[in-house]
């Protein structure tokens, strides 16, 4: 069955560091892949996405994600992180489900910045 | 415009009442979704609306009852809720199969 993997739950990183979010997939055919971010209490937002081209596909908020199909992995990164990304970050693939397109999501990864 | 707006923000309901949950799109997006969070889980997948139709019911209980009145807008009727139903119930749309759905921000619901 097709599924997404965040292998981990939370990351506390020092605000300024560079991040690294990790996310695997199990799909047999080209995925469509998506980060999204909730802040506390908050809906999701789309930080960016991977349909086809480019390996390394940029978001809002200067993240970025780099597709690596012989690794099944679509890792989110940011050379520099500030307080405000501190949120929950979920990664998802876009799957065709009796016929129409749903989303199936990660469980997420916690991210935490510490000053 | 890529705002999915819901209303209530809040509701605190008791068992016994009858609630709606709303949830608007004007993007012209054929596809609508009901997802259920419960906290530090991802959304749960409820319902699917394509061109106004039901198109998914994932199994959910008949104390939510869905409806879609026109392309724009989408409900969830509630009725007999348990505690246990109290999570983050988002709206989402999405304009093509297989592209970005646009989340609302969610009504926070709490069954007492």
């Amino acid at each position: 069955a097709q599924s997404v993997t965040q292998p981990d739950i939370h990351i506390t990183v020092s605000e300024g560091a560079s991040l690294e979010l990790r996310c695997n997939y199990s799909y047999g055919a080209t995925p469509y892949l998506f980060w999204y971010v909730q802040s506390p209490g908050q809906g999701l937002q789309l930080l960016l996405k991977y349909f086809s081209g480019d390996t390394l596909v940029q978001g809002i908020k200067g993240f970025e994600a780099e597709f690596k199909r012989s690794q099944s992995s679509f890792n989110l990164r940011k050379p520099s992180v500030h307080w405000s990304d501190a949120a929950e970050y979920f990664c998802a693939v876009a799957l065709m489900n009796s016929g129409y397109s749903t989303l199936t999501f990660g469980k997420g990864t916690m991210l935490l910045v510490s000053p | 415009d890529t705002e999915v707006t819901q209303t209530p923000k809040h509701l605190v309901m008791g068992m016994t009442n009858k609630k709606s949950l709303k949830c608007e799109q004007h993007m012209g997006h054929r596809a609508m979704y009901w997802y259920k969070q419960k906290a530090k889980k991802p959304p749960e997948l409820m319902f699917v609306y394509s061109y106004e139709k039901l198109s998914i019911n994932e199994s959910v209980p008949s104390r939510f009852s869905p409806e879609c009145p026109n392309s724009s807008l989408l409900n969830l009727h509630l009725h007999a809720l348990q505690p246990e139903d109290s999570a983050l119930y988002l709206c989402a749309s999405r304009g093509q199969p297989l592209t970005e759905a646009f989340f609302g921000q969610g009504t926070r619901l709490t069954v007492v």
